[in-house]
């Protein structure tokens, strides 16, 4: 296990639900990360907190809607997706993210698989 | 645009046999480098990263990396494939934005399937 953990593993919704993701992180370290991974597409970082901070949000929708309210906890709220916005959704952390951006080793939780239908 | 190339998009090689994963880089200035893998229904892992210094990079699960700065290559070698070696394997890059603060960027990633 690599010490972040992600909640559910799978999720399935409407476009008209509003879903959370879970992230909790057991490493310590004071950044996280919630990044996107389509098939065919290299992965897209959405957002950066450091701690706590949120230093980076990549022009995501509004419908995705990060909270950060520790170091150890990350949230992604779903609202009103659309079905383009299936697909595996992961959570990394790492010891820090140095002002927005990190060089650093990064640790990935297992993701949840989102179906917008 | 700087981007990450991973010209290969499945891999396969018999057990026991040497294995490579290629990857190629277009990023400016001396970017750090890394490999990640995916097993299934999992994250990705860190596997190792070059920073500076020997060109060739030791990691984890008996993997190695060689830098080659005037091809601008990483790619990524294993002496001997073992059936548990089949995975997704990702290459990424540091690259400098506009605010001067290191972005990673991402390869599409070589599934490679190590046959027994």
């Amino acid at each position: 296990e690599t010490g972040v953990t992600q909640t559910p593993r799978h999720l399935v919704m409407g476009m008209t639900n509003k879903k959370s993701l879970k992230c909790e992180q057991h490493l310590g370290h004071n950044a996280m990360y919630w990044y996107k991974q389509s098939a065919k597409k290299p992965l897209e970082l959405m957002f950066v907190y450091n701690f706590k901070e949120q230093t980076e949000n990549n022009s995501v929708p509004s419908r995705f809607s990060p909270e950060c309210p520790n170091s150890s906890h990350l949230f992604l709220h779903l609202h009103t997706l659309q079905p383009e916005d299936s697909a595996l959704y992961l959570c990394a952390s790492s010891q820090d993210a140095g002002g927005g951006t990190t060089n650093e080793k990064l640790f990935f939780g297992s993701g949840t698989q989102l179906s917008v239908l | 645009a700087q981007s990450v190339a991973q010209p290969e998009d499945q891999v396969n090689v018999a057990e026991g046999n040497p294995l490579t994963v290629k990857c190629t880089y277009s990023v400016s200035g001396n970017p750090y480098l890394f490999w990640y893998v995916q097993y299934p229904n999992r994250g990705l892992q860190f596997l190792l990263k070059y920073i500076t210094g020997d060109n060739l990079v030791k990691g984890s699960y008996g993997f190695e990396a060689e830098f080659n700065k005037s091809q601008t290559s990483f790619h990524l070698k294993k002496p001997s494939a073992l059936v548990s070696d089949s995975a997704l394997y990702f290459c990424a890059a540091t690259r400098y934005n506009a605010g001067n603060n290191r972005k990673l960027i991402w390869g599409l990633g070589t599934s490679l399937a190590v046959n027994p």
